[in-house]
């Protein structure tokens, strides 16, 4: 089983829809959730970090429910601009620090 | 602004070159990063490092090394490339400030192997 796992989509909706991902992740000892975003031919960046009692910016609300181990991402009121790769991410402890595991990540594409 | 650079958007190489793909930062970040990004496995973490000299393995780092001389720059190198290790390669770096979560990514180097 993958340590974070995502549905790939694509999701494809039209302008102006309400949209929501959701992801899994299997380390109960993971502290930090965050959504990255990667347009097309690019590196990933942060989108939002994800908090216990759920986050919003935006049109973007993220939501972590740790009894679960699953996250969310809702994407109100589309655009066309939203379209990109949409990465699940949790933080692994380790000795030398924490790294970050990524989902393979939820494809969107917003057509007008 | 963070800004990661990586020496080669694309590269080319035969089976059997050694291969050397460069990452610097300057952001004075302690902890950098090299992934693998092949489609339907996302980011792979290859190798690490949180401090100059200092290198710690990820999920997959066979067939790779590391190096890190100074704190702004970060090698992979593939000591003899195999086709397997054609992919999209990410470098990236953080902080390690407690509130500094964000890893800021390198724009990527597309390796083919022939």
């Amino acid at each position: 089983r993958k340590e974070v796992e995502q549905d790939p989509g694509p999701f494809n909706v039209p302008e102006g829809a309400t949209v929501a991902f959701n992801c899994t992740y299997s380390n109960s000892a993971s502290q930090s959730f965050f959504w990255y975003r990667q347009d097309c031919r690019k590196e990933p960046k942060l989108l939002m970090s994800v908090y216990s009692s759920g986050n919003e910016d935006g049109r973007f609300t993220a939501q972590l429910n740790r009894a679960s181990q699953y996250i969310s991402l809702l994407i109100r009121d589309s655009k066309l601009s939203d379209s990109a790769t949409y990465l699940c991410v949790v933080n692994r402890f380790g000795e030398y620090g924490n790294k970050l595991v990524f989902g393979a990540g939820t494809i969107l594409r917003v057509k007008s | 602004d963070v800004k990661v650079t990586q020496s080669s958007r694309y590269l080319v190489k035969r089976t059997g070159e050694k291969v050397f793909l460069e990452c610097v930062q300057d952001m004075d970040h302690e902890n950098m990063f090299w992934y693998r990004q092949d489609p339907g496995l996302g980011l792979r973490l290859i190798y690490f490092s949180y401090d100059v000299k200092m290198k710690e393995k990820g999920d997959i780092p066979e067939g790779y090394s590391v190096s890190r001389e100074k704190k702004e720059r970060f090698s992979l190198i593939l000591e003899s490339a195999s086709t397997n290790q054609t992919s999209m390669y990410l470098c990236a770096s953080r902080d390690t400030r407690p509130d500094e979560d964000e890893q800021y990514f390198g724009p990527g180097t597309r390796l083919t192997v022939t």
